[in-house]
């Protein structure tokens, strides 16, 4: 069974287009993220949702928008894409924290490329 | 400012060599927890381990090392023996308490040669 699912794998689209990444975990954790992986490897929190409530907000262009419609799911969706945001993009979820064991896991991830 | 450093870009050796990766981090908080994250050529990001600030014991899994040292604030990882498929990005992360994000350095870039 996996642990933090999201999908699609890879995602090719043309800028202006846009487009959603789902995520799934099923570890019952209350925490989830969205990261955001460049191509030097740079690992970025862009948003954290805890008990389906937006905590952080990394100041994200206004075209990300993250949903919550239960503590088992957070989607992306990103309007009119731009070439900036070819990314991969890491859906993650964790414990409260606080609570002993918080080491976050993360999916497979979400290769985007904007032509 | 919660900041982690790994110094080494990339780092190369021969099979069965010992190797040690290093991560510095900053934090003003008293409780905090360090993490180390392996993301092999397939892409994914595979939890290594989980250090909390108030235990400083040292742990070994296998071929893997972890030192902790807050007086130095470091959290260092080394392989021993060396295998083929130790090859992959290794980042360090940090959590503070009562904040909801993980800080990850900028990662180390291992390459083992056969």
């Amino acid at each position: 069974d996996t642990a933090v699912s999201q999908t699609p794998k890879y995602l090719v689209t043309q800028m202006g287009n846009d487009k959603s990444i789902k995520c799934e975990q099923n570890l019952g954790h209350d925490t989830m993220y969205w990261y955001k992986q460049d191509s030097k490897k740079f690992l970025k929190i862009m948003f954290s949702y805890n008990n389906k409530e937006l905590i952080i907000n990394e100041t994200v262009p206004n075209r990300f928008s993250p949903k919550s419609p239960d503590k088992a799911h957070l989607n992306l969706h990103i309007n009119s894409l731009e070439l900036g945001d070819s990314a991969v993009y890491f859906c993650a979820s964790s414990q409260e924290v606080g609570v002993r064991n918080t080491e976050a896991f993360f999916g497979q991830g979400t290769r985007l490329t904007v032509v | 400012a919660q900041k982690v450093t790994q110094a080494q870009t990339e780092i190369s050796v021969v099979e069965k060599e010992d190797v040690t990766l290093d991560c510095v981090y900053e934090t003003r908080d008293t409780t905090y927890y360090l993490f180390w994250y392996k993301q092999p050529p397939s892409g994914e990001l595979v939890f290594l381990i989980r250090r909390n600030s108030f235990d400083e014991q040292n742990e070994i899994s296998g071929r893997y090392s972890w030192n902790f040292q807050k007086s130095t604030s470091s959290f260092n990882f080394t392989i021993t023996a060396s295998q083929v498929v130790d090859s992959a990005v290794y980042f360090c992360a940090l959590l503070s308490s009562g904040t909801y994000k993980y800080i990850f350095g900028t990662g180390t870039r291992l390459k083992v040669l056969a």
